[in-house]
């Protein structure tokens, strides 16, 4: 079952704008990454955040995480019309088996130029 | 060499045929994934190798059969398959010390008749 929720579940901003989506998962993680995929391509990793990390930046790229409540943000400023893409965030949980990648739902983003 | 690749890029296949998937990577990665990916949904994980060995099966069945016949190489062989099978199939590999950011494939758009 999927363990991550993201809200909204698509967005459609201006150039230049900011763009904030959110990710809520329900057991503890021992990271979470996001990811962008543009239309029926492969995913590319965008950031990596680690439990013990509240806030990490990358670029245009700002993620918060809280697990405390079990919820991340991205945030991409100045957006351009190349961002848009599918922005998916995945928790990693270690079980008995091994790691594994668990993606949420996805966000839709359109930048319109 | 960053890259993983996957060929065919396209594949049309009867419910009676007998095909295969290629996923090819030369980063030096232990760690190889299939992920089976929906229109409009996220990344399933479908099988998980480690340093050349099956780690997890996600109770996929058995008409989808991998096989890693290298630390460079991961082929899923297919038979019998099902239109409901229709789908991205997506490769990933990433460094076999955890925790860190998985590398995608394009993917291969399957298409079951």
């Amino acid at each position: 079952s999927q363990q991550g929720e993201e809200d909204p579940q698509a967005l459609s901003i201006q150039e230049g704008e900011n763009a904030t989506m959110n990710c809520s998962y329900k057991t503890s993680i021992n990271n979470l990454q996001w990811y962008r995929q543009n239309s029926g391509r492969g995913l590319v990793h965008l950031i990596l955040i680690r439990s013990n990390e509240r806030e990490k930046h990358s670029g245009r790229l700002r993620v918060t995480l809280d697990t405390s409540k079990k919820s991340s943000s991205l945030l991409i400023t100045a957006s351009r019309a190349a961002d848009t893409a599918s922005y998916f965030c995945a928790t990693e949980n270690v079980g008995t088996s091994g790691s594994r990648l668990t993606f949420g739902e996805g966000t839709q983003l359109t930048v319109n130029p | 060499d960053t890259e993983v690749t996957q060929t065919p890029k396209h594949l049309v296949m009867g419910m009676t045929n007998k095909k295969s998937l290629k996923c090819e990577q030369h980063m030096g990665h232990r760690a190889m994934y299939w992920y089976k990916q929906k229109a409009k949904k996220p990344p399933e994980l479908m099988f998980v190798y480690s340093y050349e060995k099956l780690s997890i099966n996600e109770s996929v069945p058995s008409r989808f059969s991998p096989e890693c016949p290298n630390s460079s190489l991961l082929n899923l062989h297919l038979h019998a398959l099902q239109p409901e099978d229709s789908a991205l199939y997506l490769c990933a590999s990433r460094e076999q010390v955890s925790y860190n950011e998985q590398f995608f494939g394009p993917g291969t758009r399957l298409t079951v008749l």
